[in-house]
């Protein structure tokens, strides 16, 4: 089946740093979604990307579809404390029904 | 509140009981997926419904796990037997198109703990 491997698996950084992560896919995707998930939370969509090459923002995140297709890129920029979660990247699984996930990018923010 | 909603939040059971969890979409979708998660993992997809029609279950085991979406009313994922493996939160999702490259919403999600 298709393999989601995001890095990294953590992160601890200090407000107002600025934050990258990625995830790779083994196939080739048409859509890539980032979501994050707060504790005791279910995950919230923060960017859907349809395109290769497309970058989008959304405030301080910006979410690139990479050339290849085969990886995206999620960046926050000057971050915050409430940015302390978990955060998936996602594509469509073979089916083309669901959502394969990776095993996420917990992140931790210092004050 | 126009989201996806599931209920309950927090379900206790005891090994060999059942556990019914209930979902419903957002208004206007009628495509519902279930995920389960365990601690430290990213979410695996369980089952696909629309309407009265289970679409894709390949994700979810065979035996003491079944899924519906009536025509009126949330829909349920029911464990039977439950055991301590099954303990994880489970959510939901709809969407307003029935693929993977149409934005899917997440509910709160049920946290299930068998004792």
């Amino acid at each position: 089946g298709q393999q989601l491997n995001q890095s990294p698996q953590s992160m601890f950084i200090q407000e107002g740093e600025d934050v990258s992560m990625n995830c790779t896919s083994s196939s080739i995707f048409n859509t890539w979604l980032w979501y994050k998930q707060d504790p005791g939370e279910g995950p919230v969509l923060l960017i859907a990307l349809y395109k290769a090459g497309e970058l989008t923002s959304n405030g301080r995140l910006t979410a690139q579809f990479g050339i290849t297709r085969k990886d995206s890129f999620l960046n926050i920029s000057a971050s915050i404390p409430s940015d302390v979660g978990i955060y998936f990247c996602a594509g469509p699984s073979n089916s083309g029904y669901a959502l394969n996930f990776g095993k996420g990018t917990s992140l931790l923010v210092t004050p | 509140n126009a989201g996806v909603m599931q209920n309950p939040r927090h379900l206790v059971r005891r090994r060999g009981q059942e556990a019914r969890l209930r979902c419903s979409p957002m208004k206007g979708h009628s495509h519902v997926y279930w995920y389960r998660q365990l601690p430290e993992e990213g979410l695996k997809f369980m089952v696909y419904l629309q309407k009265e029609n289970i679409i894709d279950e390949s994700g979810m085991p065979k035996e003491r796990f079944s899924a519906e979406f009536p025509k009126e009313g949330p829909s349920i994922l029911r464990i039977q037997q439950v055991v301590r493996g099954d303990s994880a939160a489970y959510f939901c999702a709809s969407s307003l198109l029935g693929d993977g490259n149409t934005e899917a919403f997440f509910g709160q999600g049920t946290r299930l703990t068998v004792v």
